[in-house]
């Protein structure tokens, strides 16, 4: 089977940067998801990775290094509406995704 | 509003009951999907349906029976289930199963409790 993870909880101060790192074992590789799902929502797409390097929109920006099997969220000027659960999903080698059990982000004032 | 409508969004039932959860898209996708939601867990891929065909059965007991009429509606029969059913089951679609690129886009599901 597939394995993702991530940490199960951060927490972090409005303004600050937070980074949410994700490592998988999957068989086969066709792109990395993050999704942000705030409490009772739907998971929203917040970014695609499936080269290495830094993909940045605005204030959130995705890492990926396939090679080492990593990737990253990094969420700048934190504000108090990005506290939600983000999600880590892989696209395998079959091209079937695979959730992480989500990061639970606090940001507090 | 993402494009993806599910009803009922709180459903409670008892465990002889039969019920059925409903999802439409409206972004002219051609691929839907039911996944399970539970605390702590990641998403569990239950059916896969491209062009109303089910390409894909997770592995998922039979209490549960998906129905696909057309590529903008997908339904999930419920019938005979368990306390451990109790969950958030999401809706998604996306243009294709496959694909790189393909970024799914999920409702904003159907909070089921058996009792």
């Amino acid at each position: 089977g597939q394995n993702i993870d991530q940490p199960t909880e951060m927490t972090a101060t409005e303004g600050a940067i937070v980074q949410i790192n994700c490592t998988y074992q999957t068989s086969g590789f066709n792109g990395l998801f993050w999704y942000q799902q705030h409490a009772g929502e739907a998971p929203t797409f917040l970014s695609y990775n499936v080269l290495d390097g830094l993909e940045e929109k605005g204030r959130f920006s995705s890492f990926l290094s396939r090679s080492k099997g990593y990737s990253y969220l990094l969420l700048k000027e934190l504000q108090m509406k990005d506290s939600a659960s983000y999600l880590c999903a892989v696209r395998d080698g079959d091209y079937k995704l695979s959730f992480g059990a989500g990061t639970t982000v606090t940001v507090r004032a | 509003e993402t494009g993806v409508t599910q009803t009922p969004r709180h459903l409670v039932m008892g465990m002889t009951n039969k019920k059925s959860l409903k999802c439409e898209q409206h972004l002219g996708h051609n691929a839907m999907y039911w996944y399970k939601q539970s605390a702590k867990k990641p998403l569990e891929l239950m059916f896969v349906y491209n062009f109303k065909e089910q390409t894909e059965n997770n592995s998922v007991p039979s209490r549960f029976s998906p129905e696909c009429p057309n590529s903008s509606h997908l339904f999930l029969h419920l019938h005979t289930l368990q306390p451990e059913d109790s969950a958030l089951y999401l809706c998604a679609s996306s243009q294709s199963p496959d694909g790189s690129g393909n970024t799914i886009y999920f409702g904003e599901g159907s909070w089921l409790t058996v009792v």
